[in-house]
């Protein structure tokens, strides 16, 4: 079956540091993927998109890999701030619609 | 404000009621999805629309849910005979649906609570 993982759990970085999310993703081939913040109680955001034939895009503190071989996305925050904390979601084209993950909740600590 | 809003942003109702939300997506955008979001899960799609027409609609969404786009402006999502497990975030998004990569700007959403 089709599916989109991300870390379930909440992830705790102190502040300075690099903050790393994954998302892996089974039986699909996207043709390519987003990621999204939401905040509590808002609508997501868009952040970044990059394309299946795309290895890697930048964006000021944030970038995002593509591995369409191990299925997997990771999107980095570097140099993070208290202000990143949000959960972020990963989501990609299948078929017609975009599907998105379930999120990783990220904290940044001061 | 040019982004996608939505109305109600809340809307508290007892089961058995039908309740409807409005959408206004982007003007310019030909593209319009609901989506149900509930606590620590992500947006789960429900149905969009290219213009006017709907194009496709969840399994999940079952005949007591309905939605139109009757002029491929504006959107209504209703629910009728509401249950508690509709209890969810509903939310709007719009996009250009521009296939090199479709960015979706999303709305404050409505928060459903069925009693």
């Amino acid at each position: 079956s089709q599916k989109i993982e991300q870390n379930s759990e909440a992830l705790n970085i102190q502040e300075g540091k690099t903050a790393t999310l994954t998302c892996n993703y089974t039986n699909y081939s996207p043709a390519y993927l987003q990621w999204y913040r939401q905040d509590p109680g808002r609508g997501p955001v868009f952040l970044l998109l990059i394309r299946e034939n795309e290895k890697e895009k930048r964006k000021e503190r944030l970038k995002v890999t593509f591995d369409t071989t191990l299925k997997q996305s990771l999107f980095h925050i570097t140099a993070s701030q208290p202000a990143d904390s949000a959960t972020y979601l990963c989501a990609l084209k299948g078929d017609d619609k975009i599907i998105f993950g379930k999120g990783t909740r990220l904290h940044i600590l001061p | 404000d040019t982004g996608v809003s939505q109305d109600p942003r809340h809307k508290i109702t007892k089961r058995g009621q039908n309740v409807t939300f409005r959408c206004d997506p982007i003007s310019e955008h030909n593209r319009l999805y609901w989506y149900r979001q509930t606590l620590g899960q992500g947006p789960e799609f429900l149905t969009y629309f290219q213009n006017e027409a709907q194009l496709e609609k969840s399994r999940l969404l079952s005949d007591r849910f309905s939605a139109e786009r009757p002029k491929g402006s504006f959107s209504t999502l209703e629910i009728q005979r509401t249950e508690q497990g509709d209890s969810a975030m509903y939310l709007c998004a719009s996009s250009l649906g521009d296939l090199r990569g479709e960015t979706q700007y999303f709305g404050p959403g409505t928060r459903l609570l069925v009693l």
